[in-house]
């Protein structure tokens, strides 16, 4: 079956750019998403079709993705942005979620 | 606006089967570019998908736990349930369920906690 892989954590300084990066093999020729989870709190999208974003998310969230590896990048993260990221990919026809990234902004 | 909320018993035995109801509203389940995926999350544990239900009746389910699930939909009623036959305490989990517009889950509901214990 088909697994995309996040690193464990990632930090970041007020102010600067985080990047959260989920790998699979040939992930480019799938679109991804990322989903952003605070503690206590329902999964939001924050990214959709590798690098577009929703109505009401902030510019400082893009995305991209080639090769192997789509990225979240976090420019002048924040404190709000303290959270847990989440890629996910599509597999015939299946959903297919990363383990997860904790983004800690220090 | 568009919401989901779930509904089911907080609490199940081993064994037993679990069923799910997602009550959705500011969108219809006949939207042929909507569907509706079931996601649960172990407490402390990553997200892991379950399964999937479009207007077309076309479903989906994990490999994984396929063999144990059901899903269907009530469109007259807006509601989509799942069922989870055999439930182990493994099972214990945040399940979500969440709208889809083409491939993106793009409103998720606010999940309901299931403890399975004897």
């Amino acid at each position: 079956s088909y697994e995309v892989t996040q690193p464990a954590s990632v930090s970041v300084s007020p102010g600067q750019t985080a990047s959260i990066t989920c790998s699979g093999d040939k992930l480019e020729d799938r679109y991804v998403c990322w989903y952003q989870q605070k503690p206590g709190q329902s999964p939001i999208l924050v990214i959709y079709q590798d690098n577009k974003r929703p109505s009401g998310i902030p510019e400082r969230f893009s995305g991209s993705n080639s090769g192997n590896t789509a990225t979240l990048t976090i420019s002048g993260a924040q404190a709000m942005d303290e959270a847990v990221y989440f890629c996910q990919a599509w597999d015939s026809n299946t959903a297919v979620f990363g383990t997860g990234t904790q983004v800690t902004v220090l | 606006q568009v919401t989901l909320k779930e509904s089911g018993p907080v609490l199940v035995k081993p064994t037993e089967t679990l069923t799910l109801t997602c009550s959705v509203s500011g969108f219809s389940l006949n939207n042929p570019r909507m569907g509706v995926s079931w996601i649960r999350q172990p407490p402390g544990k990553a997200l892991e998908w379950l399964a999937h239900i479009f207007p077309s009746d076309e479903k989906s389910y994990s490999p994984s736990v396929r063999s144990r699930l059901t899903i269907s939909k009530d469109s007259s009623k807006s509601q989509v349930v799942l069922t989870m036959t055999n439930m182990d305490p493994v099972d214990t989990a945040t399940y979500y369920c969440a709208r889809i517009e083409f491939s993106d889950l793009d409103v998720w509901g606010q999940g309901t906690t299931v403890t399975v214990s004897s």
